[in-house]
């Protein structure tokens, strides 16, 4: 499995972009980046994937450069509801890992 | 309609006792898991079947045994808990091995041994 280094944590105000940047140097070939989002007291939940380039849904937009040793997640115009602990992952779906490896995360607090 | 769910949300126990946590999913995934966070917030894979059939079973005492009655339950078994079980236990699922990437987690259920 790649490994992965975020910031620990990350603070912002309403209204705010924020972006989380996620290292990965030895990523592979088959490897997707995928980033989940934990609320305190809630289950991680999937937010967004992708390969290379740049992927865009209703929560967040993800920037992946040409080599792909690193990844943007973009939280646009974030609003209190926004802070959770955001976390990186890289691996390939069909390796025969069959497993997620969370790290620590980036705790991301937004302040009014 | 809860996609993945978990029974008790709460469990308060004292040492030596054995418990059980449910899960359910509803959304037709063929793969559960099992993951524990502790206090630190480090989530960690327990243990994952594929219809039925275990295929991760990470280092985890043996007194814990996960118990999958058809492909939408995945219950874990806890026998003698020790105060180091106390942590949050997460269920979660995935359409199928191809899909680990993409996992639908429950609410958590928090043990807590006194």
């Amino acid at each position: 499995l790649a490994k992965t280094t975020q910031p620990i944590s990350m603070d912002s105000y309403e209204g705010q972009e924020v972006n989380i940047t996620c290292s990965h140097n030895n990523i592979a070939t088959n490897d997707y980046i995928t980033w989940y989002q934990q609320f305190p007291s809630q289950g991680p939940r999937f937010i967004i994937q992708g390969y290379k380039t740049k992927v865009t849904n209703e929560v967040a937009s993800l920037f992946i450069p040409a080599d792909r040793k690193s990844s943007t997640l973009s939280l646009p115009r974030v609003s209190l509801s926004d802070t959770a602990v955001y976390y990186c992952l890289v691996g390939a779906h069909f390796s025969n890992d069959y497993k997620l490896s969370f790290g620590a995360g980036t705790t991301v607090t937004v302040r009014a | 309609d809860t996609a993945v769910s978990q029974t008790p949300k709460y469990l308060v126990t004292q040492m030596g006792n054995d418990k059980s946590i449910k899960c359910e999913q509803n959304l037709g995934h063929d793969t559960m898991y099992w993951y524990k966070q502790d206090s630190k917030k480090f989530l960690k894979i327990m243990f994952s079947y594929n219809n039925k059939e275990l295929i991760i079973n990470e280092t985890v005492p043996n007194r814990f045994s996960p118990k999958s009655p058809d492909k939408a339950h995945l219950n874990l078994h806890i026998n003698s808990l020790e105060l180091g079980d106390s942590a949050v236990y997460f269920c979660a699922s995935s359409q199928d091995l191809g899909r680990v990437y993409e996992q639908y987690f429950g609410p958590g259920t928090r043990l807590t041994v006194t």
